[in-house]
C-alpha cells in the first residue's frame, strides 16, 4: 500500500497570512493526488485534483504543486471560513490512501 | 446539481449485519465508479471499496475483504454497502463519493456495540 504522510499535522495561523500544507507518498503517484478540506460534522470537499488543478467553485486562494512524491496545498490568504482540516488523497493505485489530516487553527 | 445521499446507518451488536444505501442524482450513475469511505470518531479518513460504473468489478481494503460487499442497482441510481460479521473497529462515518471521490455525500454513522 502506498502511504501519505502529511506536514504539519496542526498549526495556528492568522487571517491573511500564507498557509503551506505538505503531502508525501511513500512512492511515486505521479500527479495522482486530490487535497481535500474538512470541517467539524461534515463531509469532505474537493478543493484540488490531478495535483494542481483548482475545483470548480472553489477559491483562488487554494493552489496545489507537485509531482512524484512531494505535493504541496498553499493557501495564499488565510480567511476565518478556512479553519479547518485537510487532508490529500492518493488515488494512482488502490488501496486508495488519505493523509492523516493537517489541523489549521484560525 | 449533483447529489448524494446515504441512509441505513445505526447501532448494531457486534457480529451483526447492516445495509447501507447511498441514493444518487445529478449525473450520468452509470458512468462512474463509485465509493465508500468511512471515518471513525474523532480519526482520519479511510478508504473501504469501489464499484464499476457497470457492477462489473469491485475492489476491497483488506481490512472489510470478505465481510462487507458494495453493489450498485442502476436502475434506481443507488450504491450499497452491505457489512455483515460487523466489528468494533468498523464503528464510523461511512460516506459514498464519485468517480475520483469529486462529490460525497453527507454521511451515516454505524455504530457497533461490544
Amino acid at each position: 500500500d502506498i502511504q501519505m504522510t502529511q506536514s504539519p499535522s496542526s498549526l495556528s495561523t492568522s487571517v491573511g497570512d500564507r498557509v503551506t500544507i505538505t503531502c508525501r507518498a511513500s512512492q511515486g503517484i505521479r500527479n495522482d493526488l486530490g487535497w481535500y478540506q474538512q470541517k467539524p460534522g461534515k463531509a469532505p470537499k474537493r478543493l484540488i485534483y490531478a495535483a494542481s488543478s483548482l475545483q470548480s467553485g472553489v477559491p483562488s486562494r487554494f493552489s496545489g504543486s507537485g509531482s512524484g512524491t512531494e505535493f504541496t496545498l498553499t493557501i495564499s490568504s488565510l480567511q476565518p471560513e478556512d479553519f479547518a482540516t485537510y487532508f490529500c488523497l492518493q488515488y494512482n493505485s488502490y488501496p486508495f490512501t488519505f493523509g492523516p489530516g493537517t489541523k489549521v487553527d484560525i | 446539481e449533483v447529489q448524494l445521499v446515504e441512509s441505513g446507518g445505526g447501532l448494531v451488536q457486534s457480529g451483526g449485519s447492516l445495509t447501507l444505501s447511498c441514493a444518487t442524482s445529478g449525473f450520468t450513475f452509470s458512468s462512474y465508479w463509485m465509493h465508500w469511505v468511512r471515518q471513525a470518531p474523532g480519526k482520519g479518513l479511510v478508504w473501504v471499496t469501489r464499484i464499476d460504473g457497470d457492477g462489473s468489478g469491485t475492489v476491497y481494503a483488506d481490512s472489510v475483504k470478505g465481510r462487507f460487499t458494495i453493489s450498485r442497482d442502476i436502475a434506481t441510481n443507488t450504491v450499497y454497502l452491505q457489512m455483515n460479521s460487523l466489528r468494533a473497529d468498523d464503528t464510523a462515518v461511512y460516506y459514498c463519493a464519485r468517480g475520483y471521490l469529486d462529490y460525497w455525500g453527507q454521511g451515516t454513522l454505524v455504530t457497533v456495540s461490544s
